[in-house]
């Protein structure tokens, strides 16, 4: 039984490259979740899906952000343009079921440097 | 909105101290859930304990135990006997039912000294 695993771990990048990071949730959780925690704060919401549907967006995502989840599996998030502010650590979690009452399995974060 | 407070920033106790995390919490909803995670040095976070606002009733479970009081709108956490495994950042979550996104607080960094 894996937990959610994210790739890369690390990423390194110039600012005004792109990059894409993968989230692999718990098999079967149909609700996945991308948070961005920046140094000695808490993880803050940037989108959500059920399945392959994005249903929420925070104003956090801006335009040069995009996450897909293709087939309800899998999700991708690639921000454009990198500016130095996008250094953090993005997460993914994924839970099972409808409600909020399920607990959210975080994976252990892509950290992102911007230089 | 919805807005989490922990005000504690960082605690440092010797092991086999009790430790008493605090959480002050805001929403308009009337139903909804809190957790408390924790976030060791590797950086995953890790689901510990869940509380809905309807259920009142402290409880323990293991060394964590959990005081909920829904008239001063906290959710403190306490470690009994703590050991040295027990330092990371702890936080404090909330969540509205039906909702779909964790507002979390600032953290507290817990070190368990030998």
């Amino acid at each position: 039984d894996t937990g959610v695993s994210q790739n890369p771990r690390h990423k390194i990048t110039k600012r005004g490259q792109n990059v894409t990071f993968r989230c692999d949730p718990i098999s079967e959780h149909n609700r996945l979740y991308w948070y961005r925690q920046t140094l000695g704060q808490g993880p803050e919401f940037l989108t959500y899906f059920q399945n392959e549907a994005q249903l929420e967006k925070s104003r956090l995502l801006s335009d040069r952000f995009s996450a897909e989840r293709p087939k309800g599996s899998f999700s991708t998030l690639e921000i454009q343009r990198t500016e130095q502010g996008d250094s953090a650590m993005y997460l993914c979690a994924s839970s099972l079921g409808d409600g909020s009452y399920n607990e959210q399995f975080f994976g252990p974060g892509t950290r992102l440097t911007v230089l | 909105a919805q807005k989490v407070t922990q005000a504690q920033t960082e605690i440092s106790v010797v092991e086999k101290e009790d430790v008493t995390l605090d959480c002050v919490y805001e929403t308009r909803d009337t139903t909804y859930y809190l957790f408390w995670y924790k976030q060791p040095p590797s950086g995953e976070l890790v689901f510990l304990i869940r509380r809905n606002s309807f259920d009142e009733q402290n409880e323990i479970s293991g060394r964590y135990s959990w005081n909920f009081q829904k008239s001063t709108s906290s959710f403190n956490f306490t470690i009994t006997a703590s050991q040295v495994v027990d330092s990371a950042v702890y936080f404090c979550a909330l969540i509205k039912a039906a909702g779909n996104k964790l507002t979390f607080g600032g953290g507290t960094r817990v070190l368990v000294k030998p």
